[in-house]
């Protein structure tokens, strides 16, 4: 168990260009959650997938964001032209094998990133 | 659509028991409760979860009162290292869905 890793771990980026994050989940994890924490604030739920489903996706999430998760493994969320708002820590979480429900989030470490 | 309040911040003595509370007065009769912490520039770590019984693990135990409307977080023996932000979350469940809703977090800082 390598737990779920999230790269870069740091992006700046100027205001107006695309970024991208990474997400690998653990390997045996059918559900992948992004969520978004601000400075202060607890993390804010941003969209879940379910295999390669994306089940639900937040009203925050406008419609310069997309995440995917081709083949149900790894999971990218893009944001194009960025906004000095979109500064934030990026966080993933994976969990549930295929018949259990009762189960516990594991964290990556989190993407910041910085939009001058 | 945040489902739990907490107190923003409390101190702790090192060596004392720390009781985290956490109100969630909307929930569901099918929706857990759990708590994570968060130390600065970390992704949250699970400390502990349950659903209507007291559970107790080797970091934690966790009461719920019986109308499930509030629970409690206790650290038996606080340390320096337990200093962080600490979260009471409700995962919903939505047409076999969950999604897990954080709260604001409560500050705790261990004192030496």
């Amino acid at each position: 168990d390598t737990g779920v890793s999230q790269n870069p771990r740091h992006k700046i980026t100027k205001r107006g260009q695309n970024v991208t994050f990474r997400c690998d989940p653990i390997s045996e994890h059918n559900r992948l959650y992004w969520y978004r924490q601000t400075l202060g604030q607890g993390p804010e739920f941003l969209t879940y997938f379910q295999n390669e489903a994306q089940l639900e996706k937040s009203r925050l999430l406008s419609d310069r964001f997309s995440a995917e998760r081709p083949k149900g493994s790894f999971s990218t969320l893009e944001i194009q032209r960025t906004e000095q708002g979109d500064s934030a820590m990026y966080l993933c979480a994976s969990t549930g094998t295929v018949f259990a429900t009762n189960e516990k989030l594991f964290f990556g470490s989190g993407t910041q990133l910085s939009v001058l | 659509d945040a489902k739990t309040t907490q107190p923003p911040s409390m101190d702790c003595a090192e060596g004392r028991a720390a009781n985290l509370p956490c109100n969630h007065s909307t929930i569901s009769g099918n929706e857990y409760v759990y708590w994570y912490r968060q130390i600065h520039s970390q992704g949250p770590q699970y400390i502990i979860h349950g659903l209507k019984n007291n559970e107790t693990n080797e970091m934690a135990s966790l009461i719920i009162t019986e109308d499930r409307k509030s629970s409690t977080l206790i650290l038996p023996h606080a340390t320096l290292r337990d200093t962080a932000v600490y979260y009471c979350i409700v995962r919903v469940e939505t047409s076999g869905t969950y999604k897990y809703i954080f709260g604001t977090g409560t500050r705790l800082k261990v004192l030496a």
